[in-house]
C-alpha cells in the first residue's frame, strides 16, 4: 500500500480481555516501531523491530504487552488482560531503517478499555 | 538513555510573526534529529531532519531547524507563522552510531502551537 496501515481504527474492549492490534508497514521498510499516545501526552516508545535483528523491547510497560513481526512485514501488538490505563492511541510507524531515515506513521488504533 | 525535552507545552504566536519551538536532546554519541507535526485528528507527519553537514536544515511548509551541538538543541523555526501552522509539534532523536543495533526513535512530549489571527 501507499502508507502504513493500522487496524482496527477503533477498538472498545472490556477490562480483562485480550486485544490484538495490527500494523501493515510500507513495503520495503525494514524498521517498524510501536508507540502509545495517551490523551494530552507525548509518544511513549513501546518496541522497535529492525530486519532480522532481535527487537528492542525496552519500552514495553509490562509483561501483558507483546509484539511480533512476521516475515519482516506485518506486525501485531498484543495486550493481554487489558486494564483501563491501557486506553490510548497506539501508533505504528515504519522506515527504511538505519536511524537516519524518517519514520512514516499510520493513523493509529484508538483503544478504549471499559 | 536517550531523551528529548520540549520545555514549552504551548506556544502562542500572532499570524505573520516568527515562531520558534524549542527542543533539546540527550543521546550517546552523535544524533539524528527529527521534527514531526500532528494536525488535529490526523497522523504524525515528517517535517524535517538533521543527519549531517549544514547545521541549518529546511523542511516542509517553510519550516527550518538549527542543530547546535554545543547546546544539544534543535529548535524549530519559521519566519512568518500561518494560522494553518497551528498543530502539535514533536521533536525526536535517535543515535547515529548504535552499537547495540537499536535505532530507537525517542520523542519529546510535544508542543502545541497556536497561531492567532
Amino acid at each position: 500500500g501507499a502508507g502504513v496501515s493500522q487496524s482496527p481504527s477503533n477498538k472498545v474492549t472490556e477490562k480483562g480481555k485480550d486485544v490484538e492490534l495490527r500494523c501493515d508497514p510500507i513495503s520495503g521498510h525494514t524498521a517498524l516501531y510501536w508507540y502509545r499516545q495517551s490523551l494530552g501526552q507525548g509518544l511513549e516508545f513501546l518496541i522497535y523491530f529492525q530486519g532480522n535483528s532481535a527487537p528492542d523491547k525496552s519500552g514495553l510497560p509490562s509483561d501483558r504487552f507483546s509484539a511480533e513481526r512476521t516475515g519482516g512485514s506485518v506486525s501485531t501488538l498484543t495486550i493481554q488482560r487489558t486494564q483501563q490505563e491501557d486506553s490510548a492511541v497506539y501508533l505504528c510507524a515504519s522506515s527504511l531503517g538505519q536511524g537516519k531515515a524518517e519514520a512514516f506513521f499510520g493513523q493509529g488504533t484508538r483503544l478504549t478499555v471499559v | 538513555a536517550q531523551s528529548v525535552a520540549q520545555p514549552e507545552d504551548q506556544v502562542n504566536v500572532a499570524e505573520g510573526n516568527p515562531l520558534t519551538v524549542k527542543c533539546t536532546y540527550s543521546v550517546s554519541g552523535n544524533p539524528y534529529l527529527f521534527w514531526y507535526v500532528q494536525y488535529p485528528n490526523r497522523g504524525l507527519q515528517f517535517l524535517l531532519k538533521y543527519i549531517t553537514g549544514d547545521n541549518l536544515v529546511k523542511g516542509s511548509y517553510g519550516f527550518e531547524a538549527e542543530f547546535n551541538k554545543s547546546q544539544t538543541s534543535f529548535h524549530l523555526k519559521k519566519p512568518s507563522a500561518l494560522v494553518s501552522d497551528s498543530a502539535l509539534y514533536f521533536c525526536a532523536v535517535t543515535p547515529r552510531d548504535s552499537g547495540a543495533g537499536s535505532y530507537q526513535l525517542t520523542f519529546g512530549k510535544g508542543t502545541k502551537l497556536s497561531v492567532i489571527p
